[in-house]
Formats: structure tokens, C-alpha cells, sequence
């Protein structure tokens, strides 16, 4: 299994500023990605986080507004930049061990964002 | 795009199985998953099925696949407190990645 640590679990934050999520995990993972939970609403795929080279994003979602760096096969980062209200929500990150261990895509806790 | 519907709200009595249904419209879905969010804590995977199954028990858990009609449903036996939770359904082509989330149906037990 994978043990997966986002911080900060939650914060509040000022309107047009950036907020940076971090997400480590315990072992290597092939693939890592960050997932997006609007008050209410289901999980939104925001983008895969490739290792060495830049994330891959969904549809409705920008690099501009969401940085996002794999420095290595363990370490991810999101960044929320200019923020408003309409960003509060929950980030999560999620991470998918190599396929020889035939497991499951883990979740971390995630990170409770408001924007006042 | 891909489209995963679910009841939003359940209210079950201790002891009693509960039933919670999914539609989902990707014809190319090959894993459907059950996955358990409780307060403050992030996913959990109950299970995940096959697209070219119709069935898969894990002890109190028994997920039914009518693939025809695109429909999922999961049944726990013997519900107790401890399942109070927000039950998401999703469904990907790949294992793990790029999933499709229902909105999620927020299962409350009653004593």
C-alpha cells in the first residue's frame, strides 16, 4: 500500500493570493494526480502530474492558474494562483503504485481551501 | 462527456442493507469502483469491478454490474454506524486513472 500526505490539511486565504498544496507519498509511484472537490459537488480530475516534464491538464483547468511540479517519483505540488472564493474547495491528490503491485489509486485527505 | 449520476442522499436503519445505485453513460468504461469518503478523511477504495463482470462480493460488500443499462450498484449488508459516509461511484477506461466521480450519495445510519 501507499500512504499519501497532503499539506497543509486546510487554510484560508486572502483573495488574489497563491496557495501551494504539497503531496508526498511513501514509495515511487508511476503516475500522480490532483483532483479538485467543490463544496457539494463530486471529484473533478484537474491534471496528471508527470514526472520531469509538465503536467497534463483537463479541460477547464490552465497551468496559469494551476501550476503543478513532479520534481521526482514521490513529490508532487499544486498551486491555487490569484485566488478567488470560487476556488474554495477540497484538493486532492492521488497517486498509482506500479502495476506489478496490482493495487489501488490512493487518496490523501486532502486540503480544505477557503478563499475570504 | 463521460457522466456518472447518483442518488444524493440515503437513510438506512442499523441492521438493515442498504442500496446504493449508479448510472454512468461511458460505454468505454472498463473498472467501475466504489469508493468511501469519510469526514475528514480522504478515499478509500471499497471495490472495483470489471467492466465484463456482473458481480463481485467482499464480505459485508456486493457490487452488481448491469452493463447493458449501464448501471451499478452497491449493497451492504448489515449496515452498521461505522458506514455513515459519502459512497462515490466512478468509473475509468485505465486502471486508476483519469477516474469519473459521481456526485456522491451520503449514506446516514439510524439507530
Amino acid at each position: 500500500s501507499a500512504v499519501i500526505s497532503q499539506k497543509p490539511s486546510r487554510d484560508i486565504c486572502q483573495r488574489g493570493t497563491s496557495l501551494t498544496i504539497q503531496c508526498q507519498v511513501d514509495s515511487q509511484v508511476t503516475m500522480m494526480f490532483w483532483y479538485r472537490q467543490q463544496p457539494g459537488q463530486s471529484l473533478t480530475l484537474i491534471a496528471t502530474a508527470n514526472q520531469g516534464s509538465e503536467a497534463t491538464y483537463e479541460s477547464g483547468f490552465v497551468i496559469d492558474k494551476f501550476p503543478i511540479s513532479r520534481p521526482n517519483l514521490t513529490f508532487s505540488t499544486l498551486t491555487v494562483s490569484n485566488m478567488s472564493p470560487e476556488d474554495s474547495s477540497i484538493y486532492l491528490c492521488s497517486a498509482l503504485l506500479p502495476p506489478r503491485l496490482n493495487t489501488e489509486a490512493f487518496f490523501g485527505q486532502g486540503t480544505r481551501l477557503t478563499v475570504v | 462527456g463521460e457522466d456518472v449520476e447518483q442518488s444524493l442522499f440515503l437513510s438506512v436503519r442499523e441492521g438493515d442493507s442498504s442500496v446504493i445505485n449508479c448510472t454512468y453513460t461511458d460505454s468505454s468504461s472498463t473498472y467501475l469502483y466504489w469508493y468511501k469518503q469519510e469526514p475528514g478523511a480522504g478515499l478509500q477504495l471499497l471495490t472495483y469491478i470489471f467492466s465484463n463482470m456482473d458481480m463481485k462480493q467482499d464480505q459485508r460488500l456486493t457490487v452488481l454490474l448491469n452493463k447493458k443499462d449501464k448501471h451499478l450498484s452497491l449493497r451492504i449488508a448489515d449496515t452498521q454506524t461505522g458506514d455513515s459516509a459519502i459512497y462515490f461511484c466512478a468509473e475509468s477506461r485505465d486502471y486508476g486513472q483519469n477516474f469519473v466521480f459521481g456526485p456522491g450519495t451520503r449514506l446516514s445510519v439510524l439507530p
